[in-house]
């Protein structure tokens, strides 16, 4: 089946680095992908949109200065988060839609960031 | 605005004890209702997709429901292995096909 995998499941980083996710669909295309953010027992929410060959789409109150996406081919998508604070400190999990027995949205496995 | 409505928070089975997973949601345009298994730490994992009121889908002890305001997800004679989250979502085609999550039922199922 479909399959999309995250790198790196998880990461440390000091305030004021920055920190690079992975999020790549290994057997499919995807033209749009789709990162969230969870918080401890809650549900998820969704950040933006990301769209190749385009800007990406940001929800509401998300600043897209601080969360850069960058969708560089059809299978990857990149989520940067820039000049990390340890608010940032969440679960990330990015999501792609494949077409296959109807259209259904296949997670990564998510990346667990802590920012000290 | 989309909303999904997941109860109960939390649910404890013993093994063996059947139980239902409420999903309530209001759509503009519904595309697609989903359900996923979420464990710790990890993304979710597909179940299942409804498309119309209706529609049943059946996975191992997992059969998930669908009416025009609800969907149900029972679990029939649980196991230790089935605690986790359950997440339900739903696809409005009429605001991008994007999906909007229910807040999760968390399931322990003791032994």
């Amino acid at each position: 089946g479909a399959v999309v995998s995250q790198h790196p499941s998880w990461v440390i980083c000091k305030s004021g680095t920055s920190v690079k996710i992975e999020c790549r669909s290994l057997d499919f295309q995807a033209t749009t992908m789709f990162w969230y953010r969870q918080f401890p027992k809650q549900s998820l929410m969704l950040m933006a949109t990301s769209n190749e060959g385009s800007k990406a789409t940001y929800e509401q109150g998300v600043e897209k200065d601080k969360f850069l996406i960058n969708h560089a081919s059809l299978t990857l998508s990149t989520l940067t988060v820039t000049s990390a604070h340890p608010e940032d400190s969440s679960f990330y999990i990015c999501s792609a839609p494949s077409l296959g027995q109807g259209r259904t949205l296949h997670f990564g496995n998510g990346t667990r960031l802590t920012v000290t | 605005e989309d909303q999904v409505t997941q109860s109960p928070e939390a649910l404890r089975l013993q093994e063996g004890e059947s139980s239902s997973l409420n999903c309530s949601y209001t759509v503009s345009g519904l595309r697609g209702l989903f359900w996923y298994r979420q464990d710790p730490g990890k993304g979710p994992e597909f179940l299942f997709t409804l498309y119309s009121a209706g529609e049943e889908k059946e996975k191992e002890r997992l059969k998930a429901t669908l009416t025009k305001k609800e969907s149900f997800l029972h679990i029939t004679a649980p196991k230790p292995e089935d605690s986790a989250t359950y997440l339900c979502a739903v696809e409005d085609g009429n605001a991008g096909n994007m999906l909007t999550f229910g807040g999760g039922t968390r399931l322990m199922v003791k032994p």
